[in-house]
């Protein structure tokens, strides 16, 4: 079993939809989580950083962490063409060493 | 937020040439960098791990002999590709943990070997 698991896609959604991006792990230790964009032939840019359970907003952005589910999620209102990009999850326990999901590819339609 | 600096953003070089990819952190003291390689529509694959002033770790399967990994200050790690093919073309990432534990990232090398 992947220590993460994330829905490679593509999802294709229109302009203005609410997109919702998900993770799942087996690992009980992680504590910190990360989600990543990334643009084709860049390298990941950080969007939401998250410790433990809980939500965090950052403009039209929400995470969210389900700790007892071992169970992630990235939401994105208002989605916008610009959004259209590789969407990666990203874990660790200590920052020792960091595992990524596969990531899921979005395209956002005018 | 932490800022890492990656160089070049992409290569070509001739078949059995070596090419060095640099990554400096900016704004703070990077103990650790990882190095990854990408191929089209994967995701991260963790080529090593190096900790400033020691050798690095290289996962299973990562030849350290071909891809020199420097860690000699806390601000600069360099990755050096050497004799390089074709099969090695791929796009590489530099990754570093700041103090909060999140990951930063270079801006990537594509590399292409002809």
């Amino acid at each position: 079993q992947k220590e993460v698991e994330q829905d490679p896609g593509p999802l294709s959604v229109p302009e203005g939809a609410i997109v919702s991006l998900n993770c799942t792990y087996s690992n009980s230790a992680f504590q910190y989580f990360m989600w990543y964009r990334q643009y084709s032939r860049k390298g990941p840019e950080l969007l939401m950083y998250t410790y433990s359970s809980g939500n965090k907003e950052d403009g039209r952005f929400t995470a969210q962490v389900d700790k007892s589910s071992k169970y992630i999620s990235l939401f994105i209102r208002d989605s916008q063409p610009s959004d259209s990009a590789t969407y990666l999850c990203a874990m660790t326990n200590t920052g020792n060493q960091f595992y990524f999901g596969t990531g899921t590819s979005l395209t956002v339609i005018p | 937020g932490a800022v890492v600096s990656q160089h070049p953003s992409w290569v070509i070089c001739k078949s059995g040439t070596s090419v060095k990819i640099e990554c400096r952190s900016l704004d703070f003291q990077a103990t650790t960098m990882f190095w990854y390689r990408q191929f089209p529509k994967q995701s991260l694959m963790l080529m090593a791990t190096s900790n400033e002033g020691s050798k690095a770790t290289y996962e299973q399967g990562v030849e350290k002999d071909k891809f020199l990994i420097n860690h000699a200050s806390l601000t600069l790690s360099t990755l050096t590709v050497t004799s390089a093919h074709p099969e090695d073309s791929s796009f590489y990432i530099c990754s570093t943990p700041s103090m909060n534990t999140e990951a930063f990232f270079g801006q990537g090398t594509r590399l292409t070997v002809v």
